[in-house]
Parts: structure tokens; sequence; C-alpha cells
């Protein structure tokens, strides 16, 4: 599964958007780019996927760059509940696959 | 209800003991996984069934030994603890292991503390 960089950690004011982005520079066609989150001490949840289109659901939003070799998660109303690692995974389609979790990226959302 | 469910959230243990750790999902998927996220937040996949046949053994060792007594169950046995095997686990199900245009989901997770 291809390799995904993301910052360590990021803030945004609850109420405003919070833009998370990650970088899969070696992302192959066949392969999703999924995202999770983990609220502490909670176990990962699953936020949204896509191939290469954007896509929407009452969670967030993905926005895939053209070349897919980047993307961002978008959370339009940030609230204090977002508190969480978010992680960015990609993941091969058609074999017996896992989900390969990195770092993350610890998005602190404050008052 | 709870998709996925695991027993018991915490465990505290001794060096050298044997224990286990249970997992149902109520989801009627095929799939389910063991995952163990280290002192340091590191989340790593360890095994991973598929209507009761393991598909994914990764690299732990042999003192873990998973067993599905069927797709909706997956437990997880540790012989001999040590206390690198503190950590917390979690388990986690998806409807198929090749179809990857769905979600996994996870449970609470299962704290093990040896000392």
């Amino acid at each position: 599964d291809a390799k995904t960089t993301q910052p360590t950690s990021m803030d945004c004011a609850e109420g405003r958007a919070a833009n998370l982005p990650c970088n899969h520079s070696t992302i192959s066609g066949n392969e999703y780019v999924y995202w999770y989150r983990q609220i502490h001490s909670q176990g990962p949840q699953y936020i949204i996927h896509g191939l290469k289109n954007n896509e929407t659901n009452e969670m967030a939003s993905l926005i895939i760059t053209e070349d897919r070799k980047s993307s961002t998660l978008i959370l339009p109303h940030a609230t204090l509940r977002d508190t969480a690692v978010y992680y960015c995974i990609v993941r091969v389609v058609g074999t017996a696959s896992k989900l390969t979790f990195g770092t993350g990226t610890r998005l602190q959302v404050t008052l | 209800d709870t998709a996925v469910s695991q027993t018991p959230k915490y465990l505290v243990t001794q060096m050298g003991n044997d224990k286990s750790i249970k997992c149902e999902q109520n989801l009627g998927h095929d799939t389910m996984y063991w995952y163990k996220q280290d002192s340091k937040k590191f989340l790593k996949i360890m095994f991973s069934y598929n209507n009761k046949e393991l598909i994914i053994n990764e690299t732990v060792p042999n003192r873990f030994s998973p067993k599905s007594p069927d797709k909706a169950h997956l437990n997880l046995h540790i012989n001999s603890l040590e206390l690198g095997d503190s950590a917390v686990y979690f388990c986690a199900s998806s409807p198929s292991p090749t179809v990857l245009n769905t979600e996994a989901f996870f449970g609470q997770g299962t704290r093990l503390t040896v000392v």
C-alpha cells in the first residue's frame, strides 16, 4: 500500500472549516483513499473514502487532486467533538487487504 | 446495539500468564481483524479472518493465537504474557476483505496491562 504523509498536528477554531491535507504521491490507480479518525480512548471511526472523484457525506468532504497524489479532508463546521487523530490511508483494491495506519494528524478544535 | 463489542475492556495481569480477549460483531460481516495500538499510538494490524479462515497474519509472535469459532466471533489468546504486550487491542470487522468500497467498524478496544 502507498505511503501517506500528513502534518503532525493542526488547530482549528470551533465553527470554522478544518482542512486536513494528505500527500500520497506514490498512489497507484487501484488504490482508494480512506479517512478514519480516532477520538481519545475510542476505536477508529470511518469518515469517508474515494477513488478519484470528490466525495461528500454527512460527516465530511474529500477532495482528491486530479493527479491523485494528494487529498484534503474537509470538516465544514468543526466542533469540539471533532478533536481527534485523523488518519489518511490508501488501500489496494481487489486483494485481501488491510488498513495500514500512519501517524495521522492530531486535530485540536478550540473555542 | 453495539456493532463490534470486545470483552474485557480492561485487563491487568502478571507476566507469564495466559489471557484471552473476545470479540463479537453483529453486522453480518465476513471479515474480522485484530489491531494493536502501542504506547506510541501506532495502530498495526495483527490478524485478519474471512469466514473463519486466516487471511492476514502479520509478523506476530507465536504466543498470539487468534481463533474464529464462527464468522461473528474472533478471539485473541495470548500465552506467556510479556511486558511488551501491554497495549490497546482493537477488534474490527468489514463486509469483505477484497471489495474495498466498504468501511471497517472498530470495537472500543481492550487495554491490556502486563505487570
